[in-house]
């Protein structure tokens, strides 16, 4: 398996644009995880998926943000607009139903908005 | 809720010598604990987890951690650090009472600690 394949790897946009993050999990997954990562705030938790339902998104910072997964192998992560204030790495996770398994991390995505 | 602290922002340590990263966490159930790495403009790469059992993990790389129920602790060692040992380490952590009542998978970081071996 690939992994976790994450896209684009980097995205530089200007404030006010709709910026759209792609993730596909490792096949057989059930468990989606949208991170963002900043100095400032570490490592957060945005939105998590269970066989394609959210079942928390009480991460996402704000309505700008919003999180999909129309099916097993493909989930997106949109901002819309976009502000400076968003810029961060972006993961994307995935995990096995099994509560003792860990869960495996895409590349990330570096946003960068001007 | 369930909570993981790191209480180092960064550890400083020479080559050779052992080293340890602290981790505490906070839960209502039973923990489920894991370490993961991250180089520069990497991903997290998972090291070691604890589940059940002997409170002793032993990983990828030469890494072990701790399990301490009582300290509720899960700080990770390695005896003999390398210069490219050098990154960002994350402990995390599954609460299996939340799992239950909110049929749940949540994993929580640490806000991470920087490690840099010097040669």
């Amino acid at each position: 398996d690939a992994g976790v394949i994450q896209s684009p790897r980097h995205e530089v946009t200007e404030m006010g644009q709709e910026v759209t993050l792609r993730c596909k999990p490792i096949s057989g997954h059930d468990y989606l995880f949208w991170y963002r990562q900043t100095m400032m705030r570490g490592l957060e938790l945005l939105i998590y998926f269970n066989n394609n339902v959210p079942i928390d998104d009480s991460g996402m910072p704000e309505d700008r943000f919003s999180a999909k997964m129309p099916n097993a192998s493909f989930s997106t992560l949109k901002i819309q607009p976009s502000e400076p204030r968003d810029s961060a790495v972006y993961f994307c996770a995935s995990s096995s139903p099994a509560k003792h398994t860990e869960a495996f991390f895409g590349q990330g995505t570096r946003l960068t908005v001007v | 809720a369930q909570s993981v602290a790191q209480p180092e922002d960064q550890v400083n340590v020479a080559e050779g010598n052992p080293l340890t990263v602290k981790c505490t966490y906070s839960v209502s159930g039973n923990p489920y604990l894991f370490w993961y790495v991250q180089y520069p403009n990497r991903g997290l790469q998972f090291l070691l987890k604890y589940i059940t059992g002997d409170n002793l993990v032993k990983g990828s790389y030469g890494f072990e951690a701790e399990f301490n129920k009582s300290q509720t602790s899960f700080h990770l060692k390695k005896p003999s650090a390398l210069v490219s040992d050098s990154a960002l380490y994350f402990c995390a952590v599954r609460d299996e009472g939340e799992m239950i009542k909110a049929a749940g998978n949540k994993l929580t970081f640490g806000g991470g600690t920087r490690v840099l071996v010097k040669p």
